[in-house]
């Protein structure tokens, strides 16, 4: 069955930075789109950034935009977020999804989620 | 970007009833939308895409409908499993974007 396994959240001061992971398995890695989604405490999910199936596309939220870089190594089934110059908004659940089976740019499994912290 | 208005924020409903959320989108996304619901502490669940499309697995006591800017998901006969917060998305155009969200609680 498909899995995807988060890591690499923590507690981070602002201006800092911190690199997630997600694991995948049980679906052919290499032709999916993949996504990350964070939701901050007692909000709503906001889509954050989106990496085509060869790296051929990506895109990014504008409050993320020129801070995190998203990458994938299809040898390895992972697929990473570089954040940098952290902020206290940008605490929150980070979740990992790819894309639907049959429908691009919606969400059909997710991670369990890896909570990054921003505070001094 | 498209922003997404659910309403209600919530609502109070007993087992067996029958509940209804509404999301409008600033624009028209024809029916790029899909609905998910979430469970305290857990990650949000596919339940509806393509606007009324069934999610594989899903009970078909969830529903949706509706297309351009206004959508609707009903749940018939509410069961237990089903308290829980409930998001729109649309997928017209990046940056995707999802509704505030319904917490739909116990009366």
């Amino acid at each position: 069955q498909v899995q995807l396994v988060e890591s690499g959240g923590g507690v981070v001061q602002p201006g800092g930075s911190l690199r997630l992971s997600c694991a995948a398995s049980g679906f052919n890695f290499r032709n999916d789109g993949l996504h990350w989604v964070r939701q901050a405490p007692g909000k709503g999910p906001e889509w954050v950034a989106f990496i085509g199936h060869d790296e051929n596309k990506k895109d990014y939220a504008d409050s993320v935009k020129g801070r995190f870089t998203i990458s994938r190594d299809n040898s390895k089934n992972t697929l990473f977020l570089q954040m940098n110059s952290l902020r206290p908004e940008d605490t929150a659940v980070y979740y990992c999804a790819k894309d639907h089976a049959v429908t691009e740019d919606l969400f059909d499994y997710w991670g369990q989620g890896t909570l990054v912290t921003v505070s001094s | 970007a498209i922003r997404m208005t659910q309403s209600p924020s919530s609502l109070s409903a007993s087992t067996g009833d029958r509940v209804t959320i509404t999301c409008r989108a600033s624009q028209g996304i024809n029916s790029y939308l899909a609905w998910y619901q979430q469970k305290p502490g857990k990650a949000p669940k596919l339940l509806i895409y393509a606007a009324s499309t069934l999610q594989s697995g899903v009970p078909s006591r969830f529903s949706g409908s509706g297309s351009g800017t206004d959508f609707t998901l009903t749940i018939r006969y509410l069961q237990s499993e089903d308290f829980a917060t409930y998001y729109c998305q649309q997928y017209y155009g990046y940056p995707l974007t999802f509704g505030g969200g319904t917490k739909v609680e116990i009366k």
